[in-house]
């Protein structure tokens, strides 16, 4: 079955530094997402991009936050300035004609 | 507010056993997707429908448009079994990766 890959699958850093989470979505999907989960609590949507743009994002994916597609295959999320709050599990997928694929996360502390 | 919720929040089954996880949500939806989180942390997707029935091995999902209702039945059930059980849906104007999660119903089944 084809997967979607996350790195790192662990990530502590500093409160405020930048941190960058990649994922390689499945390669003849078109739309990608991010998620996180905090501890103990529901998975929340972040953002969803098609065709290079954002075409949705909740009220969680603020200034401090962006996402990219540099290479044609990499997908990224990045936090630019963290706080203690961003800790998390981030999710990455990507959807296809049938169901979606999900990443097996990375686990961001922030410390 | 458009809310999903589940039922039961924990089920203990025996191996063998027959299980039933609910999902309801507060208003019409574009489709409906059943998510399996294992200890790790880890989603996969098990379906995504938005009317009818769907069947994949011993994975039954069911919904009922009219009553804002969907199951998951787990025929003859495992150990391996054992995981978080995640309703996730769509509600009308949001985009196919807006995702609005359940808590999730947390599985165990017993040897």
């Amino acid at each position: 079955e084809p997967e979607v890959t996350q790195t790192p699958s662990h990530q502590v850093t500093q409160m405020g530094q930048e941190v960058i989470l990649r994922c390689v979505p499945i390669s003849n999907h078109l739309y990608f997402y991010w998620y996180r989960q905090i501890l103990g609590q529901k998975v929340e949507f972040l953002v969803s991009f098609y065709n290079n743009e954002i075409s949705e994002k909740s009220e969680i994916f603020d200034d401090q936050f962006s996402v990219e597609r540099p290479d044609g295959s990499n997908f990224t999320l990045k936090i630019r300035s963290t706080k203690l709050e961003d800790s998390a599990m981030y999710f990455c997928a990507s959807r296809g004609e049938l169901r979606a694929f999900f990443g097996q996360g990375t686990r961001l502390t922030v410390v | 507010k458009n809310e999903v919720e589940q039922s039961p929040q924990n089920l203990t089954a025996q191996e063998g056993e027959f299980i039933t996880i609910n999902c309801s949500y507060s208003v019409g939806i574009s489709a409906l997707h059943w998510l399996q989180q294992h200890p790790g942390g880890g989603i996969v997707s098990l379906f995504m429908l938005s009317s009818g029935k769907k069947k994949h091995g011993r994975l039954i999902a069911t919904i009922n448009i009219q009553e804002k209702h969907s199951s998951l039945h787990i025929t003859a059930s495992h150990p391996r079994d054992s995981a978080v059980y995640i309703c996730a849906v769509i509600f009308p104007g949001g985009s196919q990766g807006n995702l609005i999660f359940g808590k999730g119903t947390k599985l165990s089944v017993k040897p």
